[in-house]
């Protein structure tokens, strides 16, 4: 049973559109929820991340928004480049149990 | 420069030869986790300490073993691997178990036969 479940499982955009990578979850006791960005070969590294009192949050081109209430979360890439082309996972995090849960990861691939 | 290390990188290996991974980390972190990961899965957690002697399963810990017995080291036993215990696995690390300081390694393959 995936506790958190992400959409697309891939992504083709051309560079300059917006990418969005949509992330839902079910467990109310998720306190924190990162994203990751793996490149092939490579372990993955956190790109920028959200707590749940917060609805959005902007690091350059990178945008969380969060809906609480609905128990979604999602990354926008503004300005995508052919540099961003990598998997990307969300993921939640259990404070209380000290556990991190992935979503299935996004491919995503920007196309010149 | 800080890292976390893990050896080895590659291992094909055959049913039931036990196996170990090692994972070292150099930023005196107390929060340590293994993850494994496959195609269509994302990553999942198998095993994750919080400081030295304390271990706690993730969500995948079946087959699997760990130990912290140092805070930098924190191994990966398979004591009887099997082909479904293929996968690319993933050593991580961070100062309190919060998951924005989560550190990862480069990764070990394991083809179990």
């Amino acid at each position: 049973q995936q506790q958190v479940k992400q959409s697309p499982q891939s992504l083709i955009v051309q560079k300059g559109g917006i990418s969005i990578i949509n992330c839902a979850y079910e467990n109310t006791a998720f306190d924190y929820f990162p994203w990751y960005q793996q490149f092939p070969g490579k372990g993955p590294a956190l790109l920028i991340a959200i707590r749940p009192d917060v609805s959005e949050k902007k690091e350059g081109r990178f945008t969380i928004s969060f809906n609480k209430s609905a128990k979604q979360f999602s990354l926008h890439i503004m300005d995508s480049q052919p540099g961003d082309s990598a998997t990307y996972f969300c993921a939640a995090f259990t404070g209380g149990g000290n556990k991190l849960t992935f979503g299935t990861g996004t491919q995503l691939k920007v196309e010149l | 420069e800080a890292q976390v290390t893990q050896n080895p990188r590659y291992l094909i290996t055959v049913t039931g030869k036990k196996l170990t991974v090692t994972c070292s980390q150099n930023m005196n972190h107390e929060y340590m986790s293994w993850y494994r990961q496959d195609p269509g899965l994302g990553l999942r957690q198998i095993y994750y300490s919080m400081n030295v002697e304390v271990t706690d399963k993730g969500d995948v810990p079946e087959g699997y073993k760990v130990s912290r017995k140092e805070k930098r080291n924190f191994p990966l036993i398979l004591e009887s691997p099997s082909p479904n215990q293929t996968s690319l696995y993933f050593c991580a690390s961070s100062f309190s178990g919060r998951a924005d300081t989560q550190y990862f390694g480069p990764g070990t393959r394991l083809t179990v036969l």
